[in-house]
Formats: structure tokens, sequence, C-alpha cells
């Protein structure tokens, strides 16, 4: 089956550094890449998406590449904030009665 | 983006009570539903799809007689934790797919159920 495997956390940053924050999948088809991510105590945002190979979905300062040669969507962002603090979740839709697959999460903590 | 409410967003309640959460698409129609679990500093767990007009749809696991779920219409779909006890304490979240292709969800905030 389909599934996401992202880098375990946390990940602590100083603000202004430089993120990354790796996802690969495993998928049939051509499945739809997606990033969230849920702040304190919320429900999830959708941060950004790609819907094919070689696209870039951005956000906020964030972007991601959806890389079909090697089944990655890595996230990343030139310069963090504090308030980029949150936990990030990778996902996948194969449209599978379009369900999402998500990865374990990764805790982002951005100190001043 | 579209947006999803749930309510309440807060919950405590007596072991043995049930407890009904709402999830509302404001401002588009879904047909269908999605119901997540999500325990302290981990992922979420799919529960179940609900349909509008139909039975919702269980993962394994899941006990469908426990979590029951309702789809009364395109905007609405609850669901309702039966004789709650301890271990049902959780953050329950649902989504909701929309767009062109539907393959976007739009989560709502969630709603932490404690159960004393």
């Amino acid at each position: 089956g389909d599934s996401v495997t992202q880098m375990e956390g946390p990940v602590t940053l100083s603000e202004e550094a430089f993120l990354t924050i790796n996802c690969t999948y495993t998928a049939t088809g051509y499945p739809s890449l997606f990033w969230y991510v849920q702040y304190p105590g919320e429900g999830l945002q959708l941060l950004l998406k790609a819907t094919k190979a070689d696209d870039k979905g951005s956000n906020k300062g964030f972007e991601a590449t959806y890389r079909k040669e090697t089944t990655s969507f890595h996230l990343e962002k030139g310069s963090v904030q504090v308030s980029d603090s949150a936990v990030y979740f990778c996902a996948l839709n194969n449209n599978a009665g379009n369900m999402l697959t998500f990865g374990g999460g990764t805790r982002l903590m951005v100190k001043p | 983006g579209a947006v999803v409410s749930q309510h309440p967003s807060w919950v405590i309640c007596k072991s043995g009570t049930s407890v009904k959460i709402e999830c509302r698409s404001l401002d588009f129609q879904a047909t269908t539903m999605f119901w997540y679990r999500q325990f302290p500093k981990q992922s979420l767990m799919l529960m179940a799809t609900s349909n509008e007009g139909s039975k919702a749809t269980y993962e394994q696991g899941v006990e469908k007689d426990k979590f029951l779920i309702n789809h009364a219409s395109l905007t609405l779909s609850t669901l309702t934790v039966t004789s709650a006890h301890p271990e049902d304490s959780s953050f329950y979240i649902c989504s909701a797919p929309t767009g062109t292709s539907r393959e976007t969800q739009y989560f709502g905030p969630g709603t932490r159920l404690l159960v004393l």
C-alpha cells in the first residue's frame, strides 16, 4: 500500500536558519503530494501541494518540489521564524476515495 | 481556501456518557468527510469515511458501534462517541475534500475530548 516517510523530529533551529524536512513516499501511479502544518492545539492547515512530477508548491516562503525519480517531496524554507514552530505533515493522495496517507509528522522548534 | 468548522472545540465528560462532535463545511458542499483521531505527538489516524446519504466506511480496528457517524446533509457530519471511557480521550479532527478534482482536503480545527 501507499506510505509516506518523514524525518523524525524534533528539528530545532535558530531564527533565520535554513530548513529542510525530508519526505519520501511509496505509491502506485501518480499521487498528488501535500504538506500540512499543525500549530499547537489546532487542526491541520494546507501549506502547499504539487500534483505532478517536477511541480513546485510554494507558500509563505516554504517550497517543495515533486521529484518522481527519487519519490521525494522535501520541504524547504530559506529563513525560518519563531512563528514557524509547528508540526509539519507530508501526505499523499492517490485518489483512493480521496483519502490522504500521512507521514508521522515532524516537529519544528525555532528559537529566537 | 475552503472552511471546515468543528463543534465543540473542547469537551470534558464523565465516563459512560456519550459525546457528539459536529463537522461542518461552511462554504462548500461535502458528500464525503473524513474523521481522524490524533494522540499526543503522533500522526493522524483515519477512523472512518463519512458518506452523505449512506453508511460510513470504518477503518480496520475502529468499532462502528462505539463511534457512530451520521452524515445528515451535504454540509454536516457528526461523530458520536458512545459510552465514552478514558481511553477515548483524544484529539478528533474532521476533513472534507473539495476543489475540481477533490484531491485537496481541508481540515477542521479539531475537538479535544477528555473523558474522566
